[in-house]
């Protein structure tokens, strides 16, 4: 089946550390993305990737750091130098190349930090 | 990439057609109307797009304007499974260059009542 996955679905953190989310996808997308959710809000950009070794950051990446060794991998850090972190996270990944693409989700990790 | 205007929410009674309109009046003339959906705690499920012309697959059916300036979406027999959070997204294809990420404002809301 392919597919991208996130593990772990909850996950709960003391503030002051940080924590590490995991984006796995078996699609050979070059692209991959991480989002941010919160209650009732739509999702924000946090950091993209478009090939291994390579990402850049979207719109909310202060607090965060991600890495891409591999194509298929694509995991999150979330600092404690994030304000906020309580969240629901969400990966995405996505053909490249000129033209339409649409986006394939994982199925979320939702953050709690106390 | 152009603003998307939604209502916050809609009801539609199982079995009937959800119609979901979705107003973009400033899009311009290479952008793509996207649709996603979002079921409660679940990453985000590609629809359809379309540019100029009515698109319909096995999920649902896209109507846009012959001005382009608003589209609907169409469920054709929603079922208790299709309630969820739907995003009207507008966006020009890729370019081959920078990001490809999707803006997802608040959406609309579809409760489907037995």
């Amino acid at each position: 089946d392919g597919g991208i996955t996130q593990s772990p679905k909850y996950l709960f953190r003391k503030e002051g550390q940080n924590v590490t989310l995991s984006c796995e996808q078996n699609l050979n997308h070059d692209a991959m993305y991480w989002y941010r959710q919160d209650p009732g809000q739509g999702l924000r950009l946090i950091y993209y990737s478009q090939i291994v070794n390579d990402f850049q950051k979207g719109d909310i990446a202060e607090g965060y750091s991600v890495s891409r060794e591999k194509k298929e991998s694509f995991p999150l850090t979330v600092t404690s130098a994030q304000k906020n972190p309580t969240a629901f996270y969400l990966c995405a990944s996505s053909t490249l190349g000129q033209g339409v693409h649409e986006q394939y989700f994982g199925p979320g990790t939702r953050l709690t930090v106390t | 990439d152009a603003k998307t205007t939604q209502p916050p929410s809609m009801d539609c009674a199982e079995g009937r057609a959800a119609n979901l309109p979705c107003n973009h009046s400033t899009i311009s003339g290479n952008e793509y109307v996207y649709w996603y959906r979002q079921i409660h705690s679940q990453g985000p499920q590609y629809i359809i797009h379309g540019l100029k012309n009515n698109e319909t697959n096995e999920m649902a059916s896209l109507i846009i304007t012959e001005d382009r300036k608003s589209s609907t979406l169409i469920l054709p027999h929603a079922t208790l499974r299709d309630t969820a959070v739907y995003y009207c997204i507008v966006r020009p294809p890729y370019s081959g260059a920078g990001s490809y990420q999707l803006t997802f404002g608040k959406g609309t809301k579809l409760s489907v009542i037995p």
